[in-house]
């Protein structure tokens, strides 16, 4: 089955730096979708990527989609420590359901 | 707007009682409900789909008599976990969509179950 891994699993961070997260699919894609939970809250909706190389900011997020549709990326500049949580990306196959990463864990040293 | 609640935030029972689960989206329709399962530290496991007036579909390895679910409106999805025992402890999230065909989940602030 369709199968959605992100890595690194954890991300330790210096406050200030930047980072990136990546997400990869077993399968091609027909969107990939990025989600925050905060530590001890619930999966909060970031973003939606549908096109091929499709790349999508918010303000110090990249949200990126492979050409291909099997891969994204989130690249976080000058991390703050409202930038801690776990970042999943969930992606969705023709008429499949949405499959979670296994999630990448930030911590921010200030 | 799509906000979406969870009835309790946190329960604890004893081994073999049943505990009910409500998910209601306060601000929209909800036509899908989904329902997953987050044990500490790791990602999100979907139990299974609810569409309003119909059956639910379960994952594969999800027990249907186990995981009870029903999605009597638009509003409200309910899981009740039958027979609890301490291996069913854990964080359970709905979240829902306002049609089979929108893409975004809007997820509850989850209910947290453990059983003693």
């Amino acid at each position: 089955g369709q199968q959605v891994m992100q890595i690194p699993q954890y991300q330790h961070v210096q406050e200030g730096e930047d980072f990136t997260t990546y997400c990869n699919s077993s399968t091609t894609l027909s969107n990939i979708q990025w989600y925050k939970q905060r530590p001890g809250g619930h999966p909060v909706f970031l973003i939606q990527l549908v096109k091929s190389g499709e790349v999508k900011k918010q303000k110090r997020l990249t949200f990126q989609f492979g050409e291909a549709k099997k891969n994204s990326s989130l690249h976080i500049t000058a991390t703050q420590t409202t930038d801690v949580g776990t970042y999943f990306c969930a992606g969705r196959a023709a008429g499949n359901k949405l499959t979670f990463g296994g999630g990448t864990r930030v911590l921010v040293k200030p | 707007g799509a906000v979406v609640s969870q009835h309790p935030s946190r329960v604890i029972c004893k081994s073999g009682t049943s505990v009910k689960i409500e998910c209601r989206s306060l601000d929209f329709q909800a036509t899908t409900m989904f329902w997953y399962r987050q044990f500490p530290k790791q990602s999100l496991m979907l139990m299974a789909t609810s569409n309003e007036g119909s059956k639910a579909t379960y994952e594969q390895g999800v027990e249907k008599d186990k995981f009870l679910i029903n999605h009597a409106s638009l509003t409200l999805s309910t899981l009740t976990v039958t027979s609890a025992h301490p291996e069913d402890s854990s964080f359970y999230i709905c979240s829902a969509s306002h049609s089979p065909g929108q893409e975004t989940q809007y997820f509850g602030p989850g209910t947290r179950l453990l059983v003693l």
